[in-house]
C-alpha cells in the first residue's frame, strides 16, 4: 500500500514571491507516478504537474516545477512568481505503475497575499 | 478536453434517504472513480469500475453501493444517508491506456445530510 503526508495544511505566500510545498510518500513499488493537482475554491481538480518515479530529471510546467528526491521519497512542489490565481487546495498523489490505486495527501490550502 | 461532470453541485437530503450521485465522462475511459474528500483526510476511494458492470471496493465502501450500466457513466447510491455522510463527493474516470494513470476529476457534489 501506499501512503501520501503533506505536512503543511495551510501555506501563504506575497503575490509574485516564490513558494514550496511539500510532499513526502512511502511506497513498495519501483515503479510509480507522482501528481501534484491544483483545487481551486469551487471549481475543478486540475493536473499541474506530474512526474515518473524512474525519470531523474525533475519536470518543470512553466511557473511550476518539482523537487523529486527518490531515495528520500520526497515530491515538493514549488511554484515561482506567484499569481492570485494560484490559490489553492494542493494534493499530492502518488499511482504504481501497474494499477489503479491513486493515494492522496491531506492536502495544502495555498493563500496568495496581494 | 475530457469532460467529467456530475449531476449535482449541491445537494441537502435527510437521514434515511436514499442518494444518488451520477456522474458522466465523454472520453470513453474504461475507469471510473468514486472518491470522499474531507478536511484533513485528502481524497479517500470509495469504489471504482474498470469496465461496464463491474467494480472493485476501495478504502471506504461502507455505506454506499455503485452501478455503472454504461461505460461513461457511473453513479454512487447511498442506500439510507447519514449525517456522517456529509462530504464532498469528486467523481473521476481515466484510460487504460494513459501512460500516467492520469485521473480527470469532475467538479465535485457537496453533499449535506440533515
Amino acid at each position: 500500500a501506499q501512503t501520501v503526508t503533506q505536512s503543511q495544511p495551510e501555506m501563504s505566500v506575497q503575490e509574485a514571491e516564490t513558494v514550496t510545498l511539500s510532499c513526502t510518500y512511502d511506497t513498495s513499488e519501483s515503479d510509480y507516478y507522482l501528481f501534484w493537482y491544483k483545487q481551486p475554491p469551487s471549481r475543478q481538480m486540475i493536473l499541474v504537474i506530474r512526474q515518473e518515479a524512474y525519470k531523474q530529471q525533475n519536470a518543470t510546467e512553466n511557473r511550476f516545477s518539482v523537487n523529486f528526491q527518490k531515495a528520500a521519497k520526497s515530491f515538493s512542489l514549488k511554484i515561482s512568481d506567484s499569481q492570485l490565481g494560484d490559490a489553492a487546495m494542493y494534493f499530492c498523489a502518488l499511482i504504481p505503475y501497474n494499477n489503479n490505486d491513486m493515494r492522496f495527501g491531506a492536502g495544502t490550502r495555498l493563500t496568495v497575499k496581494p | 478536453d475530457v469532460k467529467v461532470t456530475q449531476s449535482s453541485r449541491y445537494l441537502v437530503k435527510r437521514t434515511g434517504e436514499k442518494v444518488f450521485l451520477e456522474c458522466v465522462q465523454d472520453m470513453d475511459h474504461e475507469n471510473m472513480f468514486w472518491y470522499r474528500q474531507d478536511p484533513g483526510l485528502g481524497l479517500r476511494l470509495i469504489y471504482f469500475s474498470y469496465d461496464v458492470k463491474m467494480k472493485e471496493k476501495g478504502d471506504i465502501p461502507e455505506g454506499y453501493s455503485v452501478s455503472r450500466e454504461k461505460k461513461e457513466r457511473f453513479s454512487l447510491i447511498l442506500e439510507s444517508a447519514s449525517t456522517n455522510q456529509t462530504s464532498m463527493y469528486l467523481c473521476a474516470s481515466a484510460t487504460s491506456g494513459s501512460m500516467y494513470n492520469e485521473q480527470f476529476f469532475g467538479p465535485g457534489t457537496r453533499l449535506t445530510v440533515l
